[in-house]
């Protein structure tokens, strides 16, 4: 099993449509979650952190379950400009080395 | 946020040459950055953890010798792509920690190599 595993998609949703994006990790004992935005050619920036409670920017809401070993990412009122890849990051518990999926693009049409 | 820049953005190159790139914190001190490579529709792959002052750390199936790394100040970190060949045509991209999170990645907006 790969240590953090992401469906890559495409997710291709109209404008206004609400899509949800898991990530599931390997290591029970990893502490720090995050979900970045990339671009296609560019680097990857932090979209947010993922906290144990929940968290919730905007349009955008991360969620956190250790029992199952996942997190999740929800955009809601999908834009067009929402359209990236978007990579899950995990850092083990004991390193402070990250380790990233794949990522799952998205594709949001007119 | 704290901002990471690398230089050049793209190089086009011959086979056998050899190619530097540099990372650079601009705005805080980096006592560990990252280099990571991406081949296209593929993930991020960490080559190496660079670290001030002492030698890298390499991941496994990484050659040191081909993807020398130098990390001389708090600043700046460097990898040099030696004897480059078209297999080596990647994005290479850095990263380091940020001041106010440290477990925060941020990351410089990559080098495109293509080596002929």
């Amino acid at each position: 099993r790969k240590e953090v595993e992401q469906d890559p998609g495409p997710f291709n949703v109209p404008e206004g449509a609400t899509v949800a994006f898991n990530c599931t990790y390997s290591n029970s004992a990893s502490q720090s979650f995050f979900w970045y935005r990339q671009d296609c050619r560019k680097e990857p920036k932090l979209l947010m952190s993922v906290y144990s409670s929940g968290n919730e920017d905007g349009r955008f809401t991360a969620q956190l379950n250790r029992a199952s070993q996942y997190i999740s990412l929800l955009i809601r009122d999908s834009k067009l400009s929402d359209s990236a890849t978007y990579l899950c990051v995990v850092i083990p518990g004991g390193s402070y080395i990250p380790t990233f999926g794949r990522g799952t693009s998205l594709i949001v049409h007119p | 946020g704290a901002v990471v820049s690398q230089h050049p953005s793209w190089v086009i190159c011959k086979s056998g040459t050899s190619v530097k790139i540099e990372c650079r914190s601009l705005d805080f001190q980096a006592t560990t950055m990252f280099w990571y490579r991406q081949f296209p529709k593929q993930s991020l792959m960490l080559m190496a953890t660079s670290n001030e002052g002492s030698k890298a750390t390499y991941e496994q199936g990484v050659e040191k010798d081909k993807f020398l790394i130098n990390h001389a100040s708090l600043t700046l970190s460097t990898l040099t792509v030696t004897s480059a060949h078209p297999e080596d045509s990647s994005f290479y991209i850095c990263s380091a920690f940020g001041l106010a999170d440290p477990q925060t990645q941020y990351f410089g907006p990559g080098t495109r190599l293509l080596v002929l």
